[in-house]
């Protein structure tokens, strides 16, 4: 099992551009979510889905974009880059929501200019 | 947006120390207390799920218990080792609708050899 992947590892984005980080898990978890780590803020979700086709916003959705048409993989869409989206991103998945433990991914860290 | 507070926001002991820290949460609807072991340049691991009144984790030489009704869990970790120097990270679920967590800043724990 490689559990969650994320990829890219590193990207630098100017401000404007658009770009994808893909997340991906193979223990057929329903349940997956983004989060983003800034300094001093700890971990706050983006976005998450309960299962293929259902998605919802998390604390801080504004400027990403998801959708889940399968149920390994659940990318995270930057619409248009701006520097307040520099951060590390983690995706994560689980079970099932809330009561099961969270795997995370090794997380991509995002360079806005 | 809920509250989740960690306290303290760091600690510096000395190897053979032994320590705790406290997550304080909402005292209602709630439905799971996550506690977390993040290590830097890596990614978050699951260390305990507790879901009921009066619940005590065990693992190794760390351990966690759970009061729901006055809404606090404590960490505790006995005899530290420069292994354990990490971040450590709490998240409430609250039973509602898709149960998503809600994580605190993290306590920063370093253990000096």
């Amino acid at each position: 099992n490689a559990g969650v992947t994320q990829t890219p590892k590193f990207q630098v984005l100017k401000t404007g551009q658009s770009m994808t980080l893909q997340c991906a898990q193979d223990m057929n978890h329903e349940y997956m979510s983004w989060y983003r780590q800034d300094p001093g803020m700890g971990l706050r979700l983006i976005h998450y889905s309960v299962g293929a086709g259902i998605t919802d916003q998390g604390e801080v959705p504004n400027g990403y974009n998801v959708s889940r048409s399968t149920t390994e993989d659940f990318p995270l869409r930057l619409l248009s880059a701006a520097p307040s989206q520099t951060s590390v991103y983690f995706c994560a998945s689980s079970q099932r929501e809330g009561g099961d433990t969270q795997y995370f991914g090794p997380g991509t860290r995002l360079t806005v200019l | 947006i809920l509250n989740v507070e960690q306290s303290p926001q760091s600690l510096h002991v000395q190897e053979g120390d032994s320590t705790n820290f406290t997550c304080s949460f909402p005292s209602s609807n709630f439905y799971a207390l996550h506690w977390y072991r993040w290590e830097t340049a890596k990614s978050p691991e699951a260390l305990f799920v507790m879901t009921l009144n009066g619940d005590e984790k065990k693992k190794g030489r760390i351990s966690a218990t759970l009061n729901t009704k006055e809404g606090y869990s404590y960490l505790y970790i006995k005899g530290s080792q420069p292994e354990d120097s990490a971040t450590y990270l709490c998240a409430f679920v609250m039973n509602s609708g898709y149960s998503t967590l809600t994580f605190g800043k993290g306590t920063m724990l370093l253990v000096s050899p």
